[in-house]
């Protein structure tokens, strides 16, 4: 059973549409982190969220982390197949242990 | 390129074999993570080390050891291998060890056992 769970697993939309893809857990975090994994490298990372009900924006892509600190949300907003990758979320639990979630696989048709 | 270096890039070995996966942290980055990646897994923390200690554990196994070197490279060591153990393993490293430390990963190691 993963500590983190992501869904959906897989997403495949055409350039233009919009997106969101979701991060839950029953355990509080202390900080929540997105990143962006492309196949045969190592995961870059996109933000960071540690407030509960933070929301943070990086051009179309907009994160937000749940009052409760136990859930987040990645939007993107007008996909580009520049877009495609794996996103991951990671959480911080009990200082420093890190689960990461099975990930998003998404795939960008121009 | 995230200045975090990995080596190999690819080994590949046989059951009951011993291995030794080596990192190169960013230069002053002081903490360095290890994971693993497999398909039916996903990314799983293995354990961290800040200045050269053992800052946290996760999901290692006792066949798995690791230790970083007062040059604060690190090294993964795998041993009595067995199949499930092919994945990619990566090392992260950060500053420092707090909650809005970034990590940056590097390019991964892929280890096939056969």
């Amino acid at each position: 059973t993963q500590l983190l769970e992501q869904s959906p697993q897989f997403l495949s939309i055409q350039e233009g549409e919009n997106l969101t893809v979701y991060c839950n857990s029953s355990s509080v975090f202390s900080s929540l982190q997105w990143y962006r994994q492309e196949p045969g490298e190592g995961p870059v990372l996109l933000v960071t969220v540690v407030t509960g009900g933070e929301v943070k924006k990086l051009k179309r892509l907009t994160f937000q982390f749940g009052d409760a600190r136990k859930d987040s949300s990645l939007h993107i907003t007008a996909a580009q197949p520049g877009d495609t990758g794996l996103y991951l979320c990671a959480g911080r639990y009990n200082f420093n242990k890190f689960y990461f979630g099975s990930g998003t696989k998404l795939n960008v048709k121009p | 390129d995230s200045g975090v270096t990995q080596t190999p890039k690819h080994l590949i070995t046989a059951t009951g074999q011993r291995v030794t996966l080596r990192c190169s942290p960013r230069s002053g980055d002081l903490s360095v993570y290890w994971y693993q990646q497999s398909l039916d897994q996903g990314l799983q923390f293995l354990i961290q080390y800040y200045n050269g200690e053992e800052r946290a554990k996760g999901n290692i196994l006792e066949r798995f050891s690791a230790q970083q070197f007062p040059d604060l490279h690190s090294e993964l060591n795998l041993s009595s291998l067995e199949l499930g153990d092919s994945a990619l393993y990566f090392c992260a490293s950060s500053v420092e060890s707090g909650s809005l430390d970034t990590q940056y990963f590097g390019p991964g190691t892929r280890l096939t056992v056969l």
